[in-house]
């Protein structure tokens, strides 16, 4: 079956502009997760689904970065007044449920480039 | 002192050689395990989950020491396709009980011909 798809795969934008990210799940993973990459670095979380509200958000660095998820399945990351600093690879991953043994799977992530 | 800690490397093993690497946790409460394998500009995939006692997985084996809050990630015959960066990651218990992930930054392995 598909894996979880992420677009676009790159965006190049200029500091100060809106970013929309997109993320479409595994079909029937009722918990979906957003994570930051930075080179070197591993997968940072940012915010976990599950259903349609965010159950858990601390990871947002601050209120310039929301993300929604309306209908439980695809969810979108939105970057207000976009930094050189949030440049990274933003990876979404999804899993059946959320638990502490549930495998999460990934996404081929967004490539976020801020000039 | 970060959460999850892991040597960067790089590794460079010959082809058919052994090669060990640990991952450090610093918090006790820590109550499972994962081995996550990244390619270079590809997502991570899961290469295996770290049980108490220790399990193997054909070439590999993961093994957990809770005294020491470390855990270890063993490939025998080592092969090219081996060579990925892998990411060790804890997940901890208590506040964090429904499953957040914390990552380390990750082991790089080179296996040269």
């Amino acid at each position: 079956g598909a894996g979880v798809s992420q677009t676009p795969s790159n965006k190049v934008t200029e500091k100060g502009k809106y970013v929309e990210l997109r993320c479409d799940p595994i079909s029937g993973h009722t918990a979906l997760y957003w994570y930051r990459q930075s080179l070197g670095q591993g997968p940072e979380f940012l915010i976990y689904f599950q259903g349609t509200g965010a159950a858990d958000d601390s990871g947002l660095p601050n209120d310039r970065f929301f993300a929604v998820r309306p209908e439980g399945s695809v969810s979108t990351l939105k970057i207000q007044r976009t930094e050189r600093g949030d440049s990274a690879v933003y990876l979404c991953a999804s899993s059946f449920i959320a638990g502490a043994y549930n495998e999460q799977f990934f996404g081929p992530g967004t490539r976020l480039t801020v000039l | 002192r970060k959460e999850v800690e892991q040597d960067p490397g790089p590794f460079n093993v010959p082809e058919g050689a052994t090669v060990a690497f640990n991952c450090t946790y610093s918090n006790s409460a820590s109550q499972s395990f994962f081995w996550y394998r990244q390619d270079c500009r590809k997502e991570p995939k899961l290469l295996m989950s770290v049980y108490s006692s220790g399990n193997e997985d054909g070439r590999f084996t993961a093994q957990l020491n809770r005294a020491s809050q470390y855990i270890s990630l063993l490939i025998r015959d080592s092969k090219l396709s081996d060579s990925a960066t892998y990411l060790c990651v804890v997940i901890l218990g208590a506040t964090d009980s429904w499953g957040k992930f914390q990552f380390g930054a990750g082991t790089q392995v080179v296996v040269t011909p």
